[in-house]
């Protein structure tokens, strides 16, 4: 049972323009959400979160929104660079507790 | 700040051996750390959940005698794979939980590739 998911396992981007990674979840109780990005053989690195507060995070080039009705966030790079090729994770959380239920990730492919 | 380091990086052992993996903090203390492990192009399958001076709580499916965790002070955590099979070949990754202020966070690990022969 897969409580979030990924439904693209690849996206490629021009360098410059807009990168919208999504992400979906089941799991009502789930009430903090992270974007990770990942690099073959390394561990996941942390982007972005969102608390289920709010509807919207900015930090630099990395926005997260959240639709809590959809069951959906998404996480947009602008304007995308080619060190933002990677993989990226989303991940959650549910209320008060520390585990992380990771999706399934996609690919980004940002070219020149 | 919040540096997680794995030891080894990458290991190969024969099928039937035993493997320990090391999971450090090495600028905070953390009383809890997650392992995990990634099979390729697959998501992170959160496996136990580590605390430090008691039990490790295992993931549902996850055989507790076969994957052992011992938490012995507040910036180390081991995962040993025992008797190692083929199928146990996998991306191994650990996290330590740290408190940012509003919540807490985990810093991940570069990870730990072990191929079983």
């Amino acid at each position: 049972d897969q409580q979030v998911k990924q439904n693209s396992p690849s996206l490629s981007v021009q360098e410059g323009r807009i990168s919208i990674l999504n992400c979906d979840y089941t799991n009502s109780m789930f009430d903090y959400f992270l974007w990770y990005k990942k690099y073959p053989a390394e561990g996941p690195t942390f982007l972005i979160s969102i608390s289920s507060i709010k509807d919207k995070n900015e930090d630099g080039r990395f926005t997260v929104f959240l639709n809590k009705s959809a069951k959906h966030l998404s996480l947009h790079i602008v304007p995308s660079q080619p060190g933002d090729s990677a993989v990226y994770f989303c991940a959650a959380s549910a209320l008060g507790g520390n585990k992380l239920t990771f999706g399934t990730g996609t690919q980004l492919k940002v070219e020149l | 700040g919040a540096v997680v380091s794995q030891h080894p990086s990458w290991v190969i052992c024969k099928s039937g051996t035993s493997v320990k993996i090391e999971c450090r903090s090495l600028d905070f203390q953390a009383t809890t750390m997650f392992w995990y492990r990634q099979f390729p192009k697959q998501s992170l399958m959160l496996m136990a959940t580590s605390n430090e001076g008691s039990k490790a709580t295992y993931e549902q499916g996850v055989e507790k005698d076969k994957f052992l965790i011992n938490h012995a002070s507040l910036t180390l955590s081991t995962l040993t794979v025992t008797s190692a099979h083929p199928e146990d070949s996998s991306f191994y990754i650990c996290s330590a939980l740290t408190d940012r202020g509003m919540r807490y966070e985990q810093y991940f690990g570069p990870g730990t590739r072990l191929t079983v022969t």
